[in-house]
Formats: C-alpha cells, sequence, structure tokens
C-alpha cells in the first residue's frame, strides 16, 4: 500500500521557472517529510526535509511547504536550472524504533528543465 | 571519501543461483538500510539494522538474507535468485533518530 502520494509524474519547467512537486500521506504517526533528489545512475541524495512543528523550511532554491491539518506538503523549485533535471522523491518516517526509521517514498517526479 | 559504498556496481547472473552484494559506511552511523528500486524508480525498504540488530523485514521473501558483522557493514546474500529480483538495489546508513539517511551509489543486479 503506497503510503505517501506523489505527483505529478513528470514535469517539464523552463529555465528560470517554479518547480512545484506534491504529496500527500494519510498514517499521522509520520513526523519527517524528507526530499530526496536522484540523478541517472546515482543513489538519492538528501535535499531538504521538514518536521510538522513548522509550516515552511527554506534553503536555497529550495522550499517545502507543509500542511498538517491537509496531510500534504510540497516542494518548490524556484529560478529553476537545467542543473536541477533529476527525479525527485518525498519521504515520510515516523520518528519510532518499530518503523525501523526507514523511508516510506513517493513514487517520484522526473524534473525536466529547458534551457 | 566515500561515506557509503557498496559493490559492486553492477552485477548479473542466472536465475537460480546465490549472489552478495557488500556495503560499508564510514560515518559512524548505528543504523543501516537496504532498499529496492524497481524499474519504475519506485524506492522500497527491505531491511533496517541498528547497531548489527535487525529492526524491521518488510515483508521481503526468506531468499534474501542481510548479514551485518559489524556497524560499519551491512551485506545481503541473495539465494536462488528470479527474474523478478532484477533491480537497483541501495544500502543507506543513518544516525539514529537523525533520520538523514545517506545512500550508496546502488547495484544494478541484472537476473537472466
Amino acid at each position: 500500500q503506497q503510503q505517501v502520494k506523489q505527483s505529478p509524474q513528470s514535469l517539464i519547467v523552463q529555465k528560470g521557472g517554479i518547480s512545484i512537486i506534491n504529496c500527500a500521506y494519510e498514517n499521522t504517526a509520520f513526523d519527517y517529510f524528507p526530499w530526496y533528489q536522484q540523478f541517472p545512475g546515482k543513489g538519492p541524495a538528501l535535499l531538504i526535509a521538514i518536521r510538522p512543528d513548522v509550516s515552511e523550511k527554506k534553503e536555497g532554491r529550495f522550499t517545502i511547504s507543509f500542511n498538517k491539518s491537509a496531510k500534504q506538503f510540497s516542494l518548490h523549485i524556484m529560478d529553476s536550472q537545467p542543473g536541477d533535471s533529476a527525479t525527485y522523491f518525498c519521504a515520510a518516517t515516523p520518528e519510532t524504533w518499530d518503523s525501523g526509521y526507514a523511508l516510506n517514498f513517493g513514487k517520484g517526479t522526473s524534473l525536466l528543465v529547458t534551457p | 571519501d566515500t561515506a557509503v559504498s557498496q559493490t559492486p556496481k553492477y552485477l548479473v547472473t542466472q536465475m537460480g543461483n546465490d549472489k552478495s552484494i557488500k556495503c560499508e559506511q564510514n560515518l559512524g552511523h548505528d543504523t543501516m538500510y537496504w532498499y529496492k528500486q524497481d524499474s519504475k524508480k519506485f524506492l522500497k525498504i527491505m531491511f533496517s539494522y541498528n547497531n548489527k540488530e535487525l529492526i524491521i523485514n518488510e515483508t521481503v521473501p526468506n531468499r534474501f538474507s542481510p548479514k551485518s558483522p559489524d556497524k560499519a557493514h551491512l551485506n545481503l546474500h541473495i539465494n536462488s535468485l528470479e527474474l523478478g529480483d532484477s533491480a537497483v538495489y541501495f544500502c543507506a546508513s543513518s544516525q539514529k533518530r537523525a533520520h538523514e539517511q545517506y545512500f550508496g551509489p546502488g547495484t544494478r543486479l541484472t537476473v537472466t
């Protein structure tokens, strides 16, 4: 069962535009929400993460918006660059021993930023 | 210095064979994981280990047997390989409760 739903599956944005990827979850035990970036042939790399006690977190051109009541969170990439072209995964996990701290991933969004 | 390393990077083998993938982390983390990424790029947890102790096994067939000889290593042994085992396998590590997981470069397993 997919615990984290991610959309869109693919996204094409012009250079300088804003890329927006959305995720939704059902499990209210989730309390850590990271975004990972994966380039072809590489492992996923942590981009930015948020906990439910804040509604927004910004790091450079990357911003996570978090809506606890709606159980949704999104990644915004401002001033998108061709080098941002990659697959982006949202994830969620509860901070509990019996979860194994394992990440539940969305299905990924393939982002292409055109010159 | 590579934080999380895996060997081999590519593994091509025939159905029915037994193979192993090795993982090492030099970050001093105490939790290690194996994830499977299928052909549609979906990432799914297989195992989670903390201080060499198995925490979770996410309904993985018992043909898959992880082994953690020490905190820095988590190897994956797969018996009687099947076509459906073809995927990219990622090892990851984190400091317990920190959640920031560092992934290795992946091992692409192809079963023919």
